[in-house]
């Protein structure tokens, strides 16, 4: 499958730090794209998407990047809480239904 | 329902058994996907219904993998003779229409089998 890797990247922050994770997906005609965070034991919970006659879309506390160039998402989170500890994930649209996921990157909250 | 429920959360089989997961979606949900995630990784695709046809099941690793919605609301994975290699957990997810709408999921199934 087009999912990557065995190790899970992991990004630790300083509470009330901004928080950057990144996001490389494969399809250059994929057109719509989708993070997710998911907590242990949880399943995955959507937090913003983005379409790709876009390069940027905020939300409450969260900004997604889109680089289509470079095939590159990014997911700022502002103000980073003891909350946002979690798995986060990309996911690309494809056939208009299914969904292609990245790996998934680790966040840690440092009190 | 509130949201997307599976059952069992926990299932331990012995290799060579069937199991049977179930997903309850949102009700009037008309999607309803099947994933399969193994530790640390991330989703991969199974199979896709809309209402009570079967679109895609291209992501089913066997045949002994079989999904169903006969009435076009709650489904079931079946595995059959389950493997080790079967060991994972099982996500549901529902949504109102196609992929481009927001999709919810369920907690999961988390099967081992031993």
């Amino acid at each position: 499958g087009e999912s990557v890797g065995l190790h899970l990247p992991t990004l630790s922050v300083q509470e009330g730090d901004n928080s950057i994770i990144n996001c490389a997906y494969s399809n250059s005609a994929s057109d719509y794209f989708i993070w997710y965070k998911q907590e242990s034991g949880k399943g995955p919970q959507f937090i913003i998407d983005i379409r790709s006659n876009m390069d940027k879309r905020q939300g409450q506390r969260v900004t997604v990047l889109l680089n289509k160039t470079v095939k590159h998402l990014s997911l700022q989170i502002a103000a980073t809480q003891p909350g946002d500890s979690a798995v986060y994930f990309c996911a690309e649209n494809i056939n208009n239904y299914q969904l292609i996921w990245g790996a998934g990157t680790k966040l840690i909250i440092k009190p | 329902g509130a949201g997307v429920s599976q059952s069992p959360r926990y299932k331990v089989a012995k290799r060579g058994q069937d199991v049977a997961l179930r997903c309850d979606p949102i009700s009037g949900h008309v999607s309803l996907f099947w994933y399969q995630q193994a530790l640390g990784q991330g989703p991969e695709f199974l199979t896709y219904f809309q209402n009570e046809a079967q679109l895609d099941k291209s992501g089913l690793p066997s045949d002994r993998f079989f999904a169903e919605r006969p009435e076009g609301s709650v489904s079931t994975l079946k595995i059959q003779r389950t493997q080790q290699e079967d060991s994972a957990v099982y996500l549901c997810a529902s949504t109102t229409g196609g992929g481009r709408t927001e999709a919810f999921f369920g907690q999961g199934t988390r099967l081992t089998v031993v």
